[in-house]
């Protein structure tokens, strides 16, 4: 399967902590995204880097990318509330029109 | 608003029972998606479609038939619901493979 695995499975903070949470995956990819998905809703996306890119941010959102390392990281900074939700990475290849998804991480951050 | 639209939100099947599910989007997006998510398992992709007219396997195509007669529409088809099948629903849509946008989902359970 290429499909991505994030670390840890669960994840629980308090409210203006940061949040790290990881993925990994097997193959080569074209660009690798990251969705939010709160409880019984569909998922929400968040942002995307590119295989050529190494960090990006958007707004308390920061992204880094190790290609050698087939490994991604989420950093949600000053965490709120409202980020309580599961988080899904998912992979691009460059050879096909499909996307990849982890099996996500559950972030509960307690006010 | 422009999004993804599937319909219907909640559905109870029996045993054998036939059913569609219909995606429908308005951004004018090439690519759409078929995903199943169960506790657990991630999201894995059914059925995709690169364009009107085309659709193509995924992961877990087994018990789905698909068709993309409009650009548009994705439609999801279960011939003969098994209790397998019971499961989250969701499609998503994209241009250049740069964000999904999902729908909100359909929740199905087959007795």
């Amino acid at each position: 399967s290429q499909q991505g695995e994030e670390d840890p499975q669960a994840l629980s903070i308090q409210e203006g902590e940061n949040a790290t949470m990881n993925c990994s995956y097997k193959t080569s990819i074209n660009n690798l995204q990251w969705y939010r998905q709160n409880s019984g809703r569909g998922l929400v996306h968040l942002i995307l880097i590119r295989s050529n890119e190494r960090e990006k941010h958007s707004g308390r959102l920061r992204v880094t990318l190790d290609t050698s390392k087939k490994s991604s990281s989420l950093l949600i900074t000053a965490s709120r509330a409202a980020d309580t939700a599961s988080y899904f990475c998912a992979t691009v290849l460059n050879t096909g029109n499909q996307f990849y998804f982890g099996t996500g991480t559950s972030l509960t951050v307690i006010p | 608003n422009a999004g993804v639209t599937q319909t219907p939100k909640f559905r109870v099947l029996k045993t054998g029972q036939s059913m569609t599910l219909l995606c429908a989007q308005d951004m004018n997006h090439e690519y759409m998606y078929w995903y199943r998510q169960d506790p657990g398992m991630g999201l894995r992709l059914i059925h995709y479609s690169v364009g009107e007219g085309t659709t193509a396997k995924g992961e877990v195509p087994d018990g789905y038939n698909v068709s993309r007669l409009k650009k548009q529409n994705f439609l999801l088809g279960l011939e003969s619901a098994a209790p397998s099948q019971t499961s989250v629903y969701f499609c998503a849509s994209t241009g250049r493979l740069y964000g999904y946008t999902f729908g909100s989902g359909t929740r199905l359970t087959v007795v």
